[in-house]
């Protein structure tokens, strides 16, 4: 079937720490893209990767495509609390008709 | 340029009871997605249309749920009767090409009681 996996669940980490967060697809996919939800808040849509092999950074944020591209990172380089969040990846499948999310990775920071 | 606008915000029914919820898309979007979060979960998938033919429902989770879109502008989700287990946040998003960049709306709070 279509599945999105992203690991870990959760990261606690304290505010000035790196964090990072894994994708990974059953199927090869077109593109990978990323959203960040706020608590209460809705999907953001982050960057879109197109690429085998793409890196495209965001200020603190990297966000890399893997060669096969079946599996993606988000590096987020001395988190703040601003970055507190679920990271979602999601791709498209059945051209881009059924766009599949992963389960999210949930980031806390301690000031 | 308006966003992705969905109505109610909130809203609190009993099992049993109909509830529908309406997306307003970004104008000249021709795609629509329905997602549902369930407990702070994962987005879970349940329709995306193109205009006002449904081009993928393999998330609906049975025929409790329908999704219209007529004349291709605005959609309405419809859940009838609603059990405890639909309860969630249900998103609509929209894009102008499938597969890529989606805006979301806020989202309804269904609680079925």
């Amino acid at each position: 079937g279509q599945q999105v996996m992203q690991i870990p669940q959760y990261q606690h980490v304290q505010e000035g720490e790196d964090f990072t967060t894994y994708c990974n697809s059953s199927t090869t996919l077109s593109n990978i893209q990323w959203y960040k939800q706020r608590p209460g808040g809705h999907p953001v849509f982050l960057i879109q990767l197109v690429k085998s092999g793409e890196v495209k950074k965001q200020k603190r944020l990297t966000f890399q495509f893997g060669e096969a591209k079946k599996n993606s990172s988000l590096h987020i380089t001395a988190t703040q609390t601003t970055d507190v969040g679920t990271y979602f990846c999601a791709g498209p499948f059945n051209y881009g008709q059924n766009f599949v999310f992963g389960p999210g990775t949930r980031l806390s920071v301690l000031p | 340029e308006a966003g992705v606008t969905q109505f109610p915000s909130h809203s609190v029914i009993e099992k049993g009871q109909t509830v529908t919820l309406r997306c307003d898309p970004i104008s000249g979007h021709d795609n629509l997605y329905w997602y549902r979060r369930v407990m702070g979960k994962e987005i879970k998938f349940l329709l995306h249309f193109v205009k006002e033919s449904k081009q993928d429902e393999s998330g609906m989770p049975n025929n409790r749920f329908l999704a219209e879109r007529t004349g291709g502008t605005y959609s309405t989700l419809k859940v009838q009767p609603a059990e405890l287990e639909d309860s969630g946040v249900y998103f609509c998003a929209s894009s102008q090409h499938p597969g890529r960049k989606l805006f979301f709306g806020s989202g309804t709070q269904l609680s079925v009681l």
